[in-house]
């Protein structure tokens, strides 16, 4: 079954302590991206992938990192947590045809920092 | 910055009724997209209109794009309990490949 696995679904953490979210596809996609989505904020982008080896911000990148070393995966890295990053995470992928590339979403992760 | 706003923020329907959402955006797109997200999952791609499209039909859904009023709309015809979700538009920007920019959504109540 084609899908976007991210692990874990839930996490509570304390500030300072580093975590990896992790994201893995099986589609086979070129591009990857994480978005966070607060309450009255939507969806806002945090970085994203092209292919391999080629990551890039996106709207609100601070305090976070993320490495393409593989196609088919996509972590995302809080090197030192706070509050301000408690939030739900989805990672997405999509292939390269720019006019019919829907996102594909994983079932997201909650992030609890305390 | 948000691109897409949706409109209305919430909105409470009886099953068999339609459903109209809006969303208005800023800049130029190439296409514009609408997912659903049901309670605290993954979004759903649901739509997609390219911007030299005006109408676009899949199932019980209808979509309309306005490039010269920059507005989107969704319409649900015939709406079910199962409807119940929030609906976010999303925009590809003419530059920039796939930086899709989400709306903050709306939430959709269809009740029994």
């Amino acid at each position: 079954e084609a899908q976007v696995t991210q692990n874990p679904r839930y996490l509570i953490t304390v500030t300072g302590k580093k975590l990896t979210v992790t994201c893995s596809q099986n589609m086979n996609h070129e591009y990857m991206s994480w978005y966070r989505q607060d309450p009255g904020l939507g969806l806002r982008q945090i970085y994203y992938s092209m292919n391999v080896e080629v990551t890039d911000k996106g709207d609100v990148p601070e305090g976070y990192k993320v490495s393409r070393k593989e196609k088919r995966n996509f972590p995302l890295i809080l090197e030192s947590p706070s509050p301000n990053q408690t939030s739900l995470y989805f990672c997405a992928s999509s292939g390269w045809d720019r006019d019919n590339s829907p996102l594909h979403f994983g079932n997201g992760t909650r992030l609890t920092v305390t | 910055s948000q691109q897409g706003e949706e409109d209305p923020q919430a909105l409470s329907i009886q099953e068999g009724e339609n459903a109209t959402m809006n969303c208005s955006y800023k800049t130029s797109i190439n296409n514009l997209q609408w997912y659903r997200q049901n309670s605290g999952r993954g979004l759903v791609h649901l739509i997609l209109i390219r911007s030299n499209e005006r109408e676009k039909h899949s199932g019980r859904l209808r979509v309309t794009l306005d490039t010269s009023k920059k507005s989107s709309s969704l319409l649900i015809t015939a709406s079910r309990a199962a409807d119940t979700a929030s609906y976010f538009c999303a925009t590809v920007r003419n530059t920039g490949f796939q930086k899709l920019v989400f709306g903050t959504g709306t939430r959709l109540l269809v009740s029994p």
